[in-house]
């Protein structure tokens, strides 16, 4: 494995449907993030995990979304009864360090997500 | 908070050409930057970074970065552009708990032969 790996790559859903995605970090990476880009724009941080610990959420999850990292291995996001606003590109990245540390965090290619 | 502004949506380029991009922070401290860069279909891929010391870092594809307190910036710098470098350009600055990045908007750039 040389990288991060995302699944599925491509995901067209109906409103009000639910859907997960999945991410597979490079393998001794402890940390985990995930970030949602919109056409135009930069990634927005939603979520990071240390190993297996959700440490912070940005207040764009909104209830609708979860995330689990169950094993500190991959990651899974859902998003329950998906609205046409949450259609984006979804973006995993992970990296190796500590509290504190600043490491590069390498990204996944993304799931995009269409909600009809 | 953190921010960062990338104020050119789009710029165009002769292959052969000069390259600057812009990229302005808005931290408290010393910031910890970051350019990226995406290809359609690609995931994001680390140009360079800057954590402390010189202020003048170099990056892969021979794509450099200049950091400026005074100015607040972080432009990227190529000195001749290359076809294969269209693409889109993200500044990102590191958060004060390291737990994530703060982008930018963008910038996309062509090539023209």
């Amino acid at each position: 494995d040389t990288g991060v790996s995302q699944n599925p790559r491509h995901k067209i859903t109906k409103r009000g449907q639910n859907v997960t995605f999945r991410c597979d970090p490079i393998s001794e990476h402890n940390r985990l993030y995930w970030y949602r880009q919109t056409l135009g724009q930069g990634p927005e941080f939603l979520t990071y995990f240390q190993n297996e610990a959700q440490l912070e959420k940005s207040r764009l999850l909104s209830d609708r979304f979860s995330a689990e990292r169950p094993k500190g291995s991959f990651s899974t996001l859902e998003i329950q009864r998906t609205e046409q606003g949450d259609s984006a590109m979804y973006l995993c990245a992970s990296s190796l360090g500590g509290a504190g540390e600043y490491n590069e965090q390498f990204f996944g290619p993304g799931t995009r997500l269409t909600v009809l | 908070a953190q921010s960062v502004t990338q104020p050119d949506i789009h710029i165009t380029v002769s292959e052969g050409a000069s390259l600057e991009l812009r990229c302005n922070y808005s931290y408290g401290a010393t910031p910890y930057l970051f350019w990226y860069v995406q290809s359609p279909g690609q995931g994001l891929q680390l140009l360079l970074k800057y954590f402390s010391g010189d202020t003048l870092v170099q990056g892969i594809k021979g794509f450099e970065a200049e950091f400026k307190r005074s100015q607040s910036s972080f432009n990227l710098r190529k000195p001749s552009v290359h076809w294969s470098d269209a693409a889109e350009y993200f500044c990102a600055v590191g958060s004060n708990t390291g737990n994530q990045f703060y982008f930018g908007t963008g910038t996309s750039l062509t090539v023209i032969p």
